[in-house]
């Protein structure tokens, strides 16, 4: 059963703009309940941490990525999605769509819990 | 930015054994928002451990996180053949919210 899906091209030319969209089917995308993001790993290389939004509406941006990076939530459709400008090789990797249960922060905070799912990842390749 | 060390890079065990991986932060981390997880080949990472030492849902009590400020151990009591994988430790305290490289725990 998948909790999560992203969808979106597998491919992206430099200089454009890439667009990713997660699915949820388990649960409401409004409930304050969760933190939804995105994280993304290059082929053969570690997790690299590029955002999240609330349901009320605030964003935290990876800072190396906050001039290019825009996450938004379509509540009509249960979706959150991820666009990315100006794209390079370097933007080659998994993207993982996420869901990060806000009581994990144990001691509360103005920061995002840790990842307690992740959807199945998407291979999106930035080539001309 | 916070930067998560990991020790060692590999670590080759045989089933059984008792594995344990270290997380070094550069800066304190307050209220231990450490998080560990588990990635197997072609897989998203799977939580393992969060607050520094509270389990995930479903995961097996082999697995034991431990540590505050700056040094973190995950401990994995009798390996499995399914544990060998790579781990990942996370920060979230600040914004990065920065992962460790990674050990990759490999069977001997």
């Amino acid at each position: 059963q998948l909790h999560q899906q992203e969808s979106g091209p597998g491919l992206v030319k430099p200089s454009e703009t890439l667009s990713l969209t997660c699915t949820v089917s388990d649960g409401s995308i409004s409930s304050s309940t969760y933190f939804w993001g995105w994280i993304r790993q290059p082929p053969g290389k570690g997790l690299e941490w590029i955002g999240n939004i609330y349901y009320s509406g605030s964003t935290y941006y990876n800072p190396s990525l906050k001039s290019r990076l825009a996450i938004s939530v379509d509540t009509s459709k249960n979706q959150f999605s991820l666009r990315l400008s100006s794209v390079t090789a370097a933007d080659t990797a998994v993207y993982f769509c996420t869901r990060s249960p806000r009581r994990m922060l144990t001691f509360g905070g103005l920061t995002v819990p840790p990842i307690d799912l992740c959807g199945q990842g998407t291979f999106v390749i930035v080539s001309s | 930015e916070i930067v998560l060390t990991q020790s060692p890079g590999t670590l080759s065990l045989s089933p059984g054994a008792r594995a344990t991986l270290s997380c070094r932060a550069s800066q304190s981390l307050t209220s231990n928002y450490l998080a560990w997880y588990q990635q197997k080949p072609g897989q998203a990472p799977r939580l393992l451990i969060y607050g520094a030492s509270s389990r995930a849902t479903g995961i097996p009590d082999r697995f034991s996180g431990s540590g505050s400020g700056t040094g973190f151990t995950l401990t994995i009591t009798r390996l499995e053949p399914e544990d060998f994988a790579v781990y990942f430790c996370q920060q979230y305290v600040i914004s990065p919210y920065t992962f460790g490289q990674g050990t990759k725990l490999e069977i001997k």
